[in-house]
């Protein structure tokens, strides 16, 4: 069974703390995709990856950064976390191989900052 | 810039009722389309797309949407709806096969015995 994983369900971190978020795919796919999710407002797209070490911008990549080391794992890093960063952030991935492209997600990951 | 518009935020039926989920976008070129659904709890899960040919596609757990290039529409529908479907709906748009999509703000869907 084809898997994204995220490595926490729940978090609770304080103002000002590093957070890492991470997910790892088994699937052999390049991109890889981190979104957030707030109600009313959908999935936004915060950064995404085509290769390993090749990271570019979404639309609301402010107070995020990413790492991609390795094909498999796509790391989300809150610099210094804040209460608007509260949020359900969800990884997924996919194959530019396939013609029939789609997003395979995470379970997700909930973030609270107090 | 490409943009998906769900314009019903939240839907009742009852069990057994017909649904229609309403999508609209933007895009300059000929689109990707999709639904997703997400359960409680759960990540998104793909129920249908749209690259190109016939412009009624079908979908699992018994899903279809059309299509409508004139009214940028693709709006998904389900002759009968039953109580696992109650789950958030998101439309969404791509550009080409790398997967960078633009999502809707989604439809919450309740489902009354």
């Amino acid at each position: 069974d084809v898997k994204v994983t995220q490595s926490s369900r729940y978090l609770v971190k304080r103002t000002g703390e590093k957070v890492f978020l991470e997910c790892v795919q088994d699937m052999d796919h390049e991109n890889m995709f981190w979104y957030r999710q707030d109600p009313g407002l959908g999935l936004r797209l915060i950064y995404f990856s085509y290769d390993v070490k090749m990271k570019e911008k979404g639309d609301i990549p402010e107070g995020y950064s990413v790492s991609r080391e390795k094909k498999e794992r796509f790391s989300l890093i809150l610099e210094s976390a804040s209460t608007n960063q509260t949020s359900m952030y969800l990884c997924a991935s996919s194959s530019r191989r396939s013609t029939n492209e789609k997003l395979f997600f995470g379970s997700g990951t909930q973030l609270s900052v107090l | 810039a490409q943009s998906v518009t769900q314009p019903d935020i939240h839907i009742t039926v009852s069990e057994g009722a017909s649904l229609e989920l309403r999508c609209n976008y933007s895009y300059g070129a000929t689109p990707y389309l999709f639904w997703y659904v997400q359960s409680p709890g759960q990540g998104l899960q793909l129920l249908l797309k749209y690259f190109s040919g016939d412009t009624l596609v079908q979908g699992i757990k018994g899903f279809e949407a059309e299509f409508k290039r004139s009214q940028s529409s693709f709006n998904l529908r389900k002759p009968s709806v039953h109580w696992s479907d109650a789950a958030e709906y998101f439309c969404a748009v791509g550009a080409n096969n790398a997967g960078k999509s633009t999502f809707g703000d989604g439809t919450t869907l309740t489902v009354k015995p």
